[in-house]
């Protein structure tokens, strides 16, 4: 399995509080993303990440920002938690050097915001 | 990037062939098909990936039409375990694009 490690992997808050998310690679993989899934609407595109300091949006940025310092670490940010975030956040990972561009995930961050 | 149209759910038995059926009009000329396999709690995960003709692994296959606007996942002889959403993913490979995963089919595998 790749090494894709997200942090943390279950978590409460309460609307209007801040929450980060950690993506942790091993890979040494240059794209990495950020994916919310619910109920309805499958995997749908957060942010993603082409190299070190290199961001785009996705379909669903509002309310979310990301921050990428380093090669191995991704971070997803919610300034103030709102209930509509209460979802499942995967982090994914892919290698521009690769025959495929198959994406690898992590194992998911359950996120509640009460 | 290609818009894509699943069935939202199929439903099967053990030892049973499945065909699960992706339609993408408006592919384009570097697009490729991918398909992911997800399971309950966990993260999709790569099955196979085509350009044209048919493609095959040890899990699937991929059947592609010479006009490309449709793709079908053949899974042989399916068992209990291949219970899971199947996603149907177009565009270019290498990375960094948009993709995104739209609603996939729910595959149901029973005895």
């Amino acid at each position: 399995d790749a090494g894709i490690t997200q942090s943390p992997r279950h978590k409460v808050t309460e609307t209007g509080t801040p929450v980060t998310l950690r993506c942790h690679q091993t890979e040494n993989h240059r794209y990495m993303y950020w994916y919310r899934q619910d109920p309805g609407h499958g995997l749908r595109l957060i942010h993603y990440s082409y190299g070190v300091k290199d961001t785009d949006k996705g379909e669903v940025s509002d309310g979310y920002s990301v921050s990428r310092s380093k090669t191995e670490d991704f971070l997803l940010t919610l300034e103030s938690a709102t209930s509509s975030q209460t979802s499942v956040y995967f982090c994914a990972i892919s290698d521009p050097q690769g025959n495929t561009g198959e994406l690898f995930f992590g194992e998911g961050s359950r996120l509640t915001v009460l | 990037l290609a818009k894509t149209t699943q069935p939202i759910s199929m439903d099967s038995y053990e030892g049973q062939e499945v065909n699960i059926t992706c339609s993408h009009n408006n592919i384009a000329t570097n697009d490729y098909i991918t398909w992911y396999q997800q399971f309950p709690s966990q993260g999709p995960r790569f099955i196979i990936q085509g350009y044209k003709t048919k493609v095959t692994n040890e899990v699937a296959s991929l059947f592609i039409p010479a006009d490309r606007k449709s793709s079908t996942l053949s899974l042989p002889r399916v068992s209990l375990s291949d219970t899971a959403v199947y996603y149907c993913l177009v565009g270019p490979t290498g990375g960094g694009n948009k993709l995104t995963f739209g609603t996939g089919t729910q595959l149901k595998v029973e005895l």
